[in-house]
């Protein structure tokens, strides 16, 4: 079953504003990572963080994980009309598990 | 170096007939995966591989069958095609467990 659930399941917002997408998974993780998808094609990887780091930036890209609470969060800071698209967070577990996706939150940002 | 590449992009099937997707990495990867999308349902994991001749199932196997003879290639063989199977299909690859995966850009087939 899947293990990340993302919250919420779409989110529309206006240009130049914060979009933040949040992650919930149920057992322990090796780490989370999130990754972009546009529409019809491939997922592209955005961030990893490990399960030993809070928080991790990359570019407009800000990931914060709390273990305590099996929870992550992406937040993307003055959104453009090209970050529409479908986030998802997969997370590793411990072992040789393979990575497990959540079902994705679709992002609209509106010019 | 072209990365995960994935053969055919369409494929439209009768329901019984049976067909091999291809899968291809140039990044001498170790892990491969298959996954299926469907709308509203996110990506299910439906077999990966941690090695050459080493292969497990995901979540959704059944129908489905895999082999891993080399480091580069990981087909996807559809038994006998149900219209349940309509879906896109990617293949990724990475490094190891734990690393950052590469997608293809996906096989949209449609059983009749």
């Amino acid at each position: 079953s899947q293990q990340g659930e993302e919250d919420p399941q779409a989110l529309s917002i206006q240009e130049g504003e914060n979009a933040t997408m949040n992650c919930s998974y149920k057992t322990s993780i090796n780490n989370l990572q999130w990754y972009r998808q546009n529409s019809g094609r491939g997922l592209v990887h955005l961030i990893l963080i490990r399960s030993n780091e809070r928080e991790k930036h990359s570019g407009r890209l800000r990931v914060t994980l709390d273990t305590s609470k099996k929870s992550s969060s992406l937040l993307i800071t003055a959104s453009r009309a090209a970050d529409t698209a479908s986030y998802f967070c997969a997370t590793d577990g411990r072992g040789n598990t393979p990575l497990v996706f959540g079902k994705g939150t679709r992002l609209s940002v509106i010019a | 170096n072209a990365g995960v590449t994935q053969t055919p992009k369409f494929q439209v099937l009768k329901t019984g007939q049976s067909m091999t997707l291809q899968c291809a990495q140039d990044m001498n990867h170790e892990y491969m995966s298959w996954y299926r999308q469907d709308p509203g349902m996110g990506l299910r994991l439906i077999h990966y591989s941690v090695g050459a001749g080493i292969t497990d199932q995901g979540e959704v196997p059944n129908g489905y069958n895999v082999s891993r003879s080399t480091t580069e290639d990981f087909p996807l063989r559809l038994l006998s095609a149900a219209p349940s199977q309509t879906s896109v299909y990617f293949c990724a690859s990475r490094p190891r467990v734990a690393e950052t995966q590469y997608f293809g850009p996906g096989t949209r087939l449609l059983v009749l």
